[in-house]
């Protein structure tokens, strides 16, 4: 079975809302968890490093306010994309250890 | 030049043949590399680890790895129209051992289409 959880699979919202995607490593304790986005046809993008109990290590050109990041338990990290507009449309992935998540993919309206 | 290196491909072959797909790291300290599938709309699945020269084997899968030439391989046999996807290749520092890798680096992908 998934050694990672990643909800929701799919998320439809208006432009200005906000989108939280939920991430669990389920069979061991993740100190760091990573989150990733992934445009058709394209590579997987590191966004960030999501780090237990601190602050998120983003990648450059990734706007920490617009994703926030928190991994407050070591099995769980949450991503919200902060006033979602159509240009966030994209295919959000988590990772823990080396499994993945089964992606997020998110349509702005 | 980019970390990790693949060929986009595609890579075409017939069903029943042998796949090889290749990649090459620059950072000399990696120590774990690892081959994921990913089918089209899906999220990456890891297919096979390697950590030490030389190959590899599960099932139809070998990884093959050169740590001199910084270069892995993966070979795909009697390769199957299931097996269309696009391959990716990622490496990492750390070592094995443990459940966690640090971040990964991930090559752009190989598209493999294997045809009947």
């Amino acid at each position: 079975g998934a050694v990672v959880s990643q909800h929701p699979s799919r998320v439809i919202c208006k432009s200005g809302t906000s989108v939280k995607i939920e991430c669990r490593s389920l069979d061991f304790q993740a100190t760091t968890m990573f989150w990733y986005r992934q445009f058709p046809k394209k590579s997987l993008m590191l966004m960030a490093t999501s780090n237990e109990g601190s602050k998120a290590t983003y990648e450059q050109g990734v706007e920490k306010d617009k994703f926030l990041i928190n991994h407050a338990s070591l099995t769980l990290s949450t991503l919200t994309v902060t006033s979602a507009h159509p240009e966030d449309s994209s295919f959000y992935i988590c990772s823990a250890g080396v499994d993945f998540g089964a992606g997020t993919r998110l349509s702005v309206l | 030049q980019k970390e990790v290196e693949q060929n986009s491909g595609p890579l075409s072959v017939p069903e029943g043949a042998i796949a090889s797909l290749n990649c090459t790291y620059s950072d000399r300290v990696s120590q774990s590399f690892f081959w994921y599938r990913q089918y089209s709309g899906k999220s990456p699945e890891l297919i096979m680890s390697i950590y030490s020269n030389g190959d590899k084997e599960d099932g139809r899968f070998t990884a093959q790895l050169n740590k001199a030439s910084q270069y892995v391989s993966l070979l795909i046999r009697d390769s199957q129209p299931s097996d269309s996807a696009t391959y990716l290749c990622a490496v990492t520092r750390a070592g094995a051992g443990g459940t966690s890798y640090g971040k990964l680096t991930f090559g752009q992908g190989t598209i493999l289409t294997v045809h009947p």
